[in-house]
């Protein structure tokens, strides 16, 4: 199957501060990018859709501007969480749908990320 | 109420017995059908999808769509060990493969 990297793996910062998480399409194009939460024992909740060139497209309840999400090629999106607070903590996955000939009946699934915010 | 309902578990079975694993759902919109495998601190990993009702098998694993009672399930045959995992079923409407409602996941744990 497709390749889709995520880093880092994990993070720990502080309250306050921003954290950037990169998520790479390896081996396709992806013309859209998808970002999740999640929560300990919970289900992965969409958090915001990117289409490469344009702006995200923000699930209700997400701060657009607390989490900003940046997708400037076919090959990388990444999203920043800015102001970190402790609440922020949470594994965040994305994943990448592609074109150029890649067969669009699957999404790959990025490691994920851990955010730990102190 | 969710969209998607699936009981968390957590499922103990012993090796080589048949594990099902089931999803409720409530738009009847959702037409594309996955069930996702994640091991912990991992990302989810696509095991079968399926379009709209009827069966799909794939080795030890079975997939089952009853769109007419917006249920799903997933069976797997001679489970293993490394079968233990969380099992996450995820659809959608269609008009993106990667815009996914998730279930809540079910752990499973298949014991030697």
């Amino acid at each position: 199957g497709a390749v889709v990297s995520q880093h880092p793996s994990w993070v720990i910062c502080k309250s306050g501060t921003s954290v950037k998480i990169e998520c790479r399409s390896l081996d396709f194009q992806a013309t859209t990018m998808f970002w999740y939460r999640q929560f300990p024992k919970q289900s992965l909740m969409l958090m915001a859709t990117s289409n490469e060139g344009s702006k995200a497209t923000y699930e209700q309840g997400v701060e657009k501007d607390k989490f900003l999400i940046n997708h400037a090629s076919l090959t990388l999106s990444t999203l920043t969480v800015t102001s970190a607070h402790p609440e922020d903590s949470s594994f965040y996955i994305c994943s990448a749908e592609g074109g150029q000939g890649r067969r669009n009946t699957e999404a790959f699934f990025g490691q994920g990320t851990r955010l730990t915010v102190v | 109420q969710k969209e998607v309902e699936q009981d968390p578990g957590p499922l103990s079975v012993p090796e080589g017995a048949i594990v099902s694993l089931n999803c409720t759902y409530s738009n009847s919109a959702f037409q594309y059908f996955m069930w996702y495998r994640q091991y912990s601190r991992k990302g989810p990993e696509l095991l079968m999808y399926t379009y709209s009702s009827g069966n799909k098998e794939d080795g030890r694993f079975t997939a089952q769509v009853d769109k007419s009672s917006k249920y799903i399930s997933l069976f797997i045959r001679d489970s293993q060990p490394s079968d233990s995992a969380t099992y996450l079923c995820a659809m959608t409407g269609g008009t993106s493969y990667g815009k996914l409602t998730f279930g809540q996941g079910t752990i499973l744990t298949v014991h030697p």
